[in-house]
Formats: C-alpha cells, sequence, structure tokens
C-alpha cells in the first residue's frame, strides 16, 4: 500500500515563494508527479522526479529524496492563477502494472 | 493533439437509468484510466486498461462496467447507480503503462445521481 502526505491547506502572497512539501511511503516507489488542478477541473501535469535532486521547469521547480521518501514543490514569482490544488502522486510497482496514487492535495490561496 | 476528451460534462441520471461516459484520446497512447473524484478529495483510480485490455480494477462495484473498444476510446457504462456515486469522473491516458510517462487527464463528467 500507499501513503502519501501533503499540507492540506496554505496561504502566501502574490509574488512570493511557497514550498508544498510531501511525504511518501510505497512498498515499490517508481517516480513522483505533481498536478495542479484548479476548482472543478482536471488535474494539469507540472513535474516529474524519478532520481534524488531538483527539476526546474520555468516559476516551478520540485526536489526528490527517495531516502528520505520526501518531495516538494517550489512556486516562485506566485501569481493570483497559482491559486489551486496542489497535488503530489506516487507510481508504485505493485502487480507489474502503472499505478499512480495520489496524494489529499494542498489546497494554496495566493492573497494580493 | 494532446487532449484527452471526455463527454458528457455533466449528466443527471436517476437510480435506476443506464448511462455511458465516453472518453477518447488521439495521443496514440495505450493505457487509459478512470478515477472518480469527490468534492475536495484526491482522484480515486478505478480501472486501468492497458493495450485495451482490463489490467486494474481497484474493487468496484460491478454498477460501473468499463470498455475498451479501441485503443482510442474508453467507455465507462453506467447502471443502477447511488446518490453517494455523484462525483467527477476522470478519464486519464498515458504512453504506456510504463511508470514513468506523465498522465494526461480529461476535463471530466460530472455525476449527479438523484
Amino acid at each position: 500500500g500507499q501513503n502519501i502526505d501533503q499540507p492540506t491547506e496554505m496561504t502566501a502572497t502574490e509574488g512570493a515563494i511557497v514550498q508544498i512539501n510531501c511525504t511518501y511511503q510505497t512498498s515499490g516507489f517508481n517516480g513522483l508527479f505533481w498536478y495542479q488542478q484548479h476548482a472543478g477541473e482536471a488535474p494539469t501535469f507540472l513535474s516529474y522526479n524519478v532520481l534524488d535532486g531538483l527539476e526546474e521547469k520555468g516559476r516551478f521547480s520540485s526536489f526528490l529524496s527517495r531516502s528520505k521518501g520526501y518531495s516538494y514543490l517550489l512556486l516562485k514569482e506566485l501569481q493570483m492563477k497559482d491559486s489551486a490544488s496542489y497535488l503530489c502522486a506516487v507510481t508504485d510497482s505493485g502487480a507489474g502494472s502503472y499505478q499512480l496514487t495520489f496524494g489529499k492535495g494542498t489546497k494554496l490561496s495566493v492573497i494580493p | 493533439d494532446t487532449e484527452v476528451t471526455q463527454t458528457p460534462k455533466h449528466l443527471v441520471m436517476g437510480m435506476t437509468n443506464k448511462k455511458s461516459l465516453k472518453c477518447e484520446q488521439h495521443m496514440g497512447h495505450r493505457a487509459m484510466y478512470w478515477y472518480k473524484q469527490k468534492a475536495k478529495k484526491p482522484p480515486e483510480l478505478m480501472f486501468v486498461y492497458s493495450y485495451e485490455k482490463l489490467s486494474i480494477n481497484e474493487s468496484v462495484p460491478s454498477r460501473f462496467s468499463p470498455e475498451c473498444p479501441n485503443s482510442s476510446l474508453l467507455n465507462l457504462h453506467l447502471h443502477a447507480l447511488q446518490p453517494e456515486d455523484s462525483a467527477l469522473y476522470l478519464c486519464a491516458s498515458s504512453q504506456s503503462n510504463n511508470m514513468n510517462t506523465e498522465a494526461f487527464f480529461g476535463q471530466g463528467t460530472r455525476l449527479t445521481v438523484v
């Protein structure tokens, strides 16, 4: 089974930097994804980490430490449109097939 | 074309009705998924199809019946649903069931069972 933990809610100011943490426990880790989901919309892909280290993509960066079962998503130069839920999701090699399991999501509110 | 298209966008059905949700992608993806998402909860995996064969059924009740007619289409047939089945149903696809490829999600069907 899997256990994925992330904060329920966060608030940050426009223009600032925010870090959303995710810890996980899984029997057959094969990668970690971050998705963004605006209310009432589908999740959209942000980043993927399978090796330790930092992946940077524009204003978004994601970090992974496999030994610690830990990841974070870093959002820089926050904009109001970044208000959304951020879902940490882990892939598992269980049953030899692709399984993507989501954490409960972190609702980020960006304030002026 | 990086879209996963789901129809209908909204569906209201009675507990005795039979309806179907449809999902289509033309990215050549060979893995397709159904997820169920309740309000303020993360998506929960229901079914995985890999190369048009059902590879994962996450103990979903038989009132939900998936079907994959070809590599581009995925259906979810609904029959005798309960009000607690009301949710957002998301379809997703990925290049294969290789676990390091991202999943693309459709916009979902918002289902209300009355």
